[in-house]
């Protein structure tokens, strides 16, 4: 049972606009939530992270939204750089525990120059 | 400073011999996660250390799969009788204490033939 979805496999966008990747969850429970960043041949590179106790979180060039309510995070990249171009997952994890952390399935980030 | 590795990069297999697959955590670091990542998937969380505390092991598919964590620093990872539905890429990360963010390793691919 998948209780973080990303249901874009994949997403192109020009450089200089705004990626926008999209992260659903069912666990209303989940009180922290992470994004990875991906290259080919690479383990995951961590991104940013977010608090359930906040809505946005600003990091230079990538912001996370969350929306409780939705059960719903987004990253937003802007601008869009071709070094960007990796599969970018989300996780979330429960309160008061360091085990598991659940993955989405990752989105495919092209960034066309 | 040295990351997370693993070893072997890539490991082929025929199907019903063992393999054991190595992760080396970033040094102090008391938390060690193992994930496979199957083709077309999330990372699926399999086995947590946490310091001398217990693992958690209940993401461990089946009684085929082992982890074990010698003097709270490098983990191997056995499958016993592997099946072709084993191949993956299994990736290991290491997190310091219980917040923030895990560092993975660059995993190792598994093929079973």
């Amino acid at each position: 049972d998948q209780q973080v979805k990303q249901n874009s496999p994949s997403l192109s966008v020009q450089e200089g606009r705004i990626s926008i990747l999209n992260c659903d969850y069912t666990n209303s429970m989940f009180d922290y939530f992470l994004w990875y960043k991906k290259y080919p041949a690479e383990g995951p590179t961590f991104l940013i992270s977010i608090s359930s106790i906040k809505d946005k979180n600003e990091d230079g060039r990538f912001t996370v939204f969350l929306n409780k309510s939705a059960k719903h995070l987004s990253l937003h990249i802007v601008p869009s750089q071709p070094g960007d171009s990796a599969v970018y997952f989300c996780a979330a994890s429960l309160p008061n525990t360091g085990n598991q952390f659940y993955f989405g399935t990752g989105t495919s980030l092209t960034v066309i120059p | 400073g040295a990351g997370v590795s693993q070893s072997p990069s890539n490991k082929v297999t025929e199907k019903g011999k063992d393999v054991e697959l190595r992760c080396d955590p970033i040094s102090g670091h008391t938390a060690l996660y193992w994930y496979r990542q199957s083709l077309g998937q999330g990372l699926e969380f399999l086995i947590y250390f946490q310091g001398n505390s217990a693992p958690d092991k209940s993401g461990l598919p089946s009684d085929r799969f082992s982890a074990e964590r010698t003097g709270g620093s490098v983990s191997t990872l056995t499958i016993q009788r592997t099946q072709q539905e084993d191949s993956a890429v299994y990736l290991c990360a290491s997190r310091h204490g219980t917040d923030g963010e895990q560092y993975f390793g660059p995993g190792t691919r598994l093929t079973v033939t």
